[in-house]
Formats: C-alpha cells, sequence, structure tokens
C-alpha cells in the first residue's frame, strides 16, 4: 500500500481565494483525521471521520473551514475564504480502527501558504 | 477533554548520551499512549506506543514508561546518534472517544 496520499503537497494562494486539500487514506481504514500543524499551535485535531460519517468537528476553527468524505477511500478539507492565518501544514492520517486500538498513519501533508 | 503537556521544549544532547522527554495527560480514562518522531519537513511517524495495561515497553534504544497513577509517561532514548533528532510528540487517547491529543512536541538535537 502507497500510505496515505495528501494533495497537493504545497500550495501557495491569495487570501480570500478557495483552497481544497485532499486526502487518500490507507486502504481498509475506518478512520480519516485532519490535523493542522503550526510552530505556535502543535499539531491540532481538526475533524475525524468514521466509516465517511464525521464523528468530531469541534476542533475546526471556524465556518470558513470544512470537511467531507464523500467514499471510503477520498476527503476533502475545504477553507474558504482562505486568511493568511490559516498558513500551516495540514495532514491527513488514518487508522483500522479508533485511535486507542490502532496506530494513526499519516500523510506526507500539505504545506498551505496563504499570502 | 484531554489536555497533555510535554517537556522539555527542546533538549539537547551529546551523542551517545541518553534523552529523556516527559508527557502528563489529564484524562484518567486516557489508555493508549504513542510517541511520534518527525523529522524536519517530513510526517509524523509512530515510533513506539504503550497501553495501559503495561508499565513499560522498550525496542532496541527506545523506551517508553507509564505511570497511570501519577498520569505521565515518557520516552527514554538511549545511546543517541546524530539521526535522532527530529521533533518528538506524545500523544493521548482514549479508546471510547476516539481522538488523540498531542503534546506540544519537544525538539531534540544530538550533536555529534
Amino acid at each position: 500500500d502507497a500510505g496515505v496520499i495528501q494533495s497537493p503537497r504545497h500550495e501557495v494562494t491569495e487570501m480570500g481565494q478557495e483552497v481544497t486539500l485532499r486526502c487518500k487514506p490507507i486502504s481498509g481504514h475506518d478512520y480519516l483525521f485532519w490535523y493542522r500543524q503550526t510552530m505556535m499551535r502543535g499539531l491540532e485535531l481538526l475533524i475525524y471521520f468514521n466509516n465517511n460519517v464525521p464523528i468530531d468537528d469541534s476542533g475546526m476553527p471556524e465556518d470558513r473551514f470544512s470537511a467531507k468524505m464523500p467514499n471510503a477511500s477520498f476527503s476533502t478539507l475545504k477553507i474558504q475564504p482562505s486568511e493568511p492565518r490559516d498558513s500551516a501544514v495540514y495532514f491527513c492520517a488514518s487508522s483500522l480502527a479508533a485511535a486507542g486500538e490502532e496506530t494513526q498513519y499519516f500523510g506526507p501533508g500539505t504545506r498551505l501558504l496563504v499570502l | 477533554g484531554e489536555n497533555v503537556e510535554q517537556h522539555p521544549s527542546t533538549l539537547s544532547v551529546q551523542e551517545g548520551d541518553s534523552a529523556v522527554i516527559k508527557c502528563t495527560y489529564s484524562d484518567s480514562a486516557s489508555n493508549y499512549f504513542p510517541w511520534y518522531k518527525q523529522e524536519l519537513g517530513k510526517r509524523p511517524q509512530l515510533i513506539i506506543d504503550i497501553r495501559s495495561n503495561v508499565g513499560e515497553k522498550k525496542d532496541q534504544r527506545i523506551a517508553v514508561t507509564l505511570n497511570k497513577t501519577a498520569k505521565h509517561f515518557s520516552l527514554h532514548i538511549t545511546e543517541t546518534q546524530p539521526e535522532d533528532s527530529a521533533v518528538y510528540f506524545c500523544a493521548a487517547s482514549n479508546q471510547g472517544v476516539d481522538d488523540m491529543r498531542f503534546g506540544a512536541g519537544t525538539r531534540l538535537t544530538v550533536k555529534p
């Protein structure tokens, strides 16, 4: 298996633009997590899905952020409109089962820069 | 919810010395404690984990200890090497809650 796949790897955009980040979890993994990593706030859980259903989105910073998982092999994290403070590395991770039972495997991340 | 604190934020050691990173957690129901290593520009990768029914786990030069009473766990790296230089994250989760909370990270530098 190729592991968790994320695209794009780098994204530079201007404030106000819509940004869409994509993730393909490891095949067979029932859980998918979106994280944001910044120097100031470390690694933050934004939202996670179980069997394509969003379970907890309490970490999503604002209504400008939304995430979907239309099927077991694809998820998107959208920021609309983007702001400079959204600049961060966004990681997607997947696991076979709940966080306490199985390891989470991280994707390579998307480095987002909003100018 | 769970709150994980990690210390120190930076750690510098001489090659061959040991390094210890400590984390505390707040939720007594947490029962899974992984450690991730993140090299510069790379993704976090699991290096070792421990569950609440075990007090210590070792894998070659790395070991993790867990004190459930005190709600803290530690990562121990012996005979450090320059390639151990990275940011290390601890995390804690409650099997019944699904999500995982990370510590702020420790930047370890091993000087040759």
